[in-house]
C-alpha cells in the first residue's frame, strides 16, 4: 500500500538553526512527492514538490531531493526563522494511487529567538 | 481572487443540528476532496469527487454527505452533529494530469459542536 512517515515532533530550534525534518514513503509505481507547511489558524501550502526521482524541490529557502533508493524526502533550511514556525506535512500522489493524498501526520516546528 | 474558498470559516453549533459547508475552486480542476484535521493536526481523507463523481468515500459516518453540483463545488452535509465532529475540515481540488500535480487547500471551516 502506500504510506507516508515523517519525524515525530514536536520541533523546537533556536533562529538560524539548521533544520531537518524526516519523510520516508512506501508506494507502487512512482509517485510525486510534497512538502506542505500550515501556518497557524490557516489551510495548507504547498512549499515545494519533486515528481520523479533525484529531482530537488526548492522553496523559500527549504530543499528536499526525491531519493527512489531509500526512498525518502526529507525537509531541510539551512538556517531557519521565527516565521517558519509552523505545521510541516510530507505527501504523496501517484498515478497508480487514483486521486488520492497520502499524508503524513505533520511535524510542529517552533523556532525560538 | 482566492483558489479554493470555503464558508463559513467558523462554525458552532448545538448537538443533534443539521450543517453545511460550502466549497467552490476556481482553478479549473476537476477533483475535489474534503479532509478532516483533528486536534493533533492529523488529516484524514473523507470524500473525493472526480468531475461531480465520487471517487473516495472513506469510513465516515453516513451523516456526512457530499454534494457536488458540478465540478467546481463541493459541499458537505452533516446531519444530527455530535460533539465527536467537532474539527477542522479543509476542502481541496486538484487537476488529474496522471495524478501528479499538487493539491490546493482552503482556508478550513473550524466546526465547534457544543
Amino acid at each position: 500500500g502506500n504510506s507516508v512517515t515523517q519525524m515525530e515532533g514536536p520541533v523546537t530550534l533556536s533562529e538560524e538553526a539548521f533544520l531537518t525534518i524526516n519523510c520516508t514513503y512506501t508506494a507502487t509505481g512512482y509517485p510525486s512527492l510534497f512538502w506542505y507547511v500550515q501556518y497557524p489558524g490557516e489551510g495548507l501550502q504547498l512549499l515545494l514538490k519533486a515528481t520523479k526521482a533525484d529531482d530537488k524541490g526548492s522553496n523559500k529557502g527549504f530543499e528536499a531531493t526525491y531519493r527512489k533508493e531509500t526512498t525518502s524526502f526529507h525537509l531541510e533550511k539551512g538556517s531557519v526563522q521565527v516565521s517558519d514556525s509552523a505545521v510541516y506535512f510530507c505527501a504523496l500522489r501517484g498515478s497508480n494511487t487514483g486521486n488520492q493524498f497520502y499524508f503524513g501526520t505533520g511535524t510542529s516546528l517552533t523556532v525560538i529567538p | 481572487d482566492t483558489a479554493v474558498s470555503q464558508t463559513p470559516k467558523y462554525l458552532v453549533t448545538q448537538m443533534g443540528n443539521d450543517k453545511s459547508i460550502k466549497c467552490e475552486q476556481n482553478l479549473g480542476h476537476d477533483t475535489m476532496y474534503w479532509y478532516k484535521q483533528d486536534s493533533k493536526k492529523f488529516l484524514k481523507i473523507m470524500f473525493s469527487y472526480n468531475n461531480k463523481e465520487l471517487i473516495i468515500n472513506e469510513t465516515v459516518p453516513n451523516r456526512f454527505s457530499p454534494k457536488s453540483p458540478d465540478k467546481a463545488h463541493l459541499n458537505l452535509h452533516i446531519n444530527s452533529l455530535e460533539l465527536g465532529d467537532s474539527a477542522v475540515y479543509f476542502c481541496a481540488s486538484s487537476q488529474e494530469v496522471g495524478g501528479r500535480d499538487e493539491a490546493f487547500f482552503g482556508q478550513g471551516t473550524r466546526l465547534t459542536v457544543v
